[in-house]
Formats: structure tokens, sequence, C-alpha cells
């Protein structure tokens, strides 16, 4: 069983559309959430923390479900610049930093 | 300005070939990683490091070993190069007190 989940994509929008990303983890131990962005051809950079209750960083907001093990990402007014592909990110180790990354889901956004 | 960096961008090797992959990072933290990415199948961890000499195994360690003779520097090794091992490669790290990983730009490494 995979540990951590998402849909692929990819998701096509119109500029201005708001988008919505789900994630699963199955580790009901892990303590950590994130969501990162990788840019083709880039390496993955942090996007945003994800707290308990719920957080907001501009036009993205990130939620956490523990009684149902998921994660969102809310991208609202999508600009051509939040095509990408985000990374689910969960740490699900007992010790130390190791992060566990979902495969990705792609964003594409169009004029 | 937080940074990583890895030894090359492209590398092309033959299969039984011993290959290093060089990251160093300027951020004097504790924790390196090294992992791969491949379409469909995401990041997988291979080893990972939490202080100088000390090294751990990630999910997918087989046919790699590692080497952290100095606290900036995490260094991957493939013994015998091998076709499946063709990838990018990624380092990454973090300090003790943070969860935010930085990471290299990435080696692209094929196995002819």
């Amino acid at each position: 069983r995979k540990e951590v989940e998402q849909d692929p994509g990819p998701f096509n929008v119109p500029e201005g559309a708001t988008v919505a990303f789900n994630c699963t983890y199955s580790n009901s131990a892990s303590q950590s959430f994130f969501w990162y962005r990788q840019d083709c051809r880039k390496e993955p950079k942090l996007l945003m923390s994800v707290y308990s209750s719920g957080n907001e960083d501009g036009r993205f907001t990130a939620q956490l479900n523990r009684a149902s093990q998921y994660i969102s990402l809310l991208i609202r007014d999508s600009k051509l610049s939040d095509s990408a592909t985000y990374l689910c990110v969960v740490n699900i180790r007992n010790s130390g930093y190791a992060l566990n990354f979902g495969k990705g889901t792609s964003l594409l956004v169009t004029p | 300005d937080v940074k990583v960096t890895q030894s090359s961008r492209y590398l092309v090797k033959r299969t039984g070939e011993k290959v290093f992959l060089e990251c160093v990072q300027d951020m004097d933290h504790e924790n390196m990683f090294w992992y791969r990415q491949d379409p469909g199948l995401g990041l997988r961890l291979i080893y990972f490091s939490y202080d100088v000499k000390m090294k751990e195994k990630g999910d997918i360690p087989e046919g790699y070993s590692v080497s952290r003779e100095k606290k900036e520097r995490f260094s991957l090794i493939l013994e015998s190069a091998s076709t499946n091992q063709t990838s990018m490669y990624l380092c990454a790290s973090n300090g003790a007190s943070g969860h935010e990983q930085y990471f290299g730009p990435g080696t692209r490494l094929t196995v002819t």
C-alpha cells in the first residue's frame, strides 16, 4: 500500500479558476505535512507546511484532516505561473526528518 | 541564501562503472538526503545522514552506498552502475530543528 497517494492529474484549468488537490496518507503516526511545488526540470521547493488548524498563504489554503488522514491544497484565482507539479509530503518516521513524497499532481493553468 | 549544489547536472556512464555523485550544502545543516526521481514513481529516498560519518538506509538503498566525511558534503556512490539506475538524482538537506528540505538542482544520470 502506498504511504502517500495523490491523483496524478493532469488538472487543466483556466486562469482565474479555483482548483483543489487532495492527498491521503496511510500511517496514522504521521506527524508533519507539507506541500512542495516542482516546476518542470527543476528541484522541489517548499510551498507551505500544513497545520491541523488549517493555514492560508495568499491564494493558497492547506487543510489537514487527521481523522480521515487526508491533506488538501486549494488554489484560488489560478495564475499561469501556478502551472507545476504539486507534491504532498509527509514525515512518517518517528525520528529525524526524512520525508515521504507523494508522486505529485500536475497542474496546467491555461490562458 | 540557502544553497545546495550537486557536482554535475548531466552524467553519462557505462554499465559496470563506479559513479560518484557529490552534494555540498553551505547552510551548516545536520541532515542530508539522497533521492532518485523517476516518471510514475515519484521521489524515493535512497540514503540519509544525520551527522558526519553516520548513514541510514532509505527505501531503496540496494546498489548504492554513501559517504559523509564532512558535515557539508554527502556523496552517493554507485559501485557498479546498471541501466536501471538511470534516473534523476536529487540531494537535499535540512537543519536539526527544521522540516523544510532544500534541494539541489539534480543530476540526470544515464547508464548505457
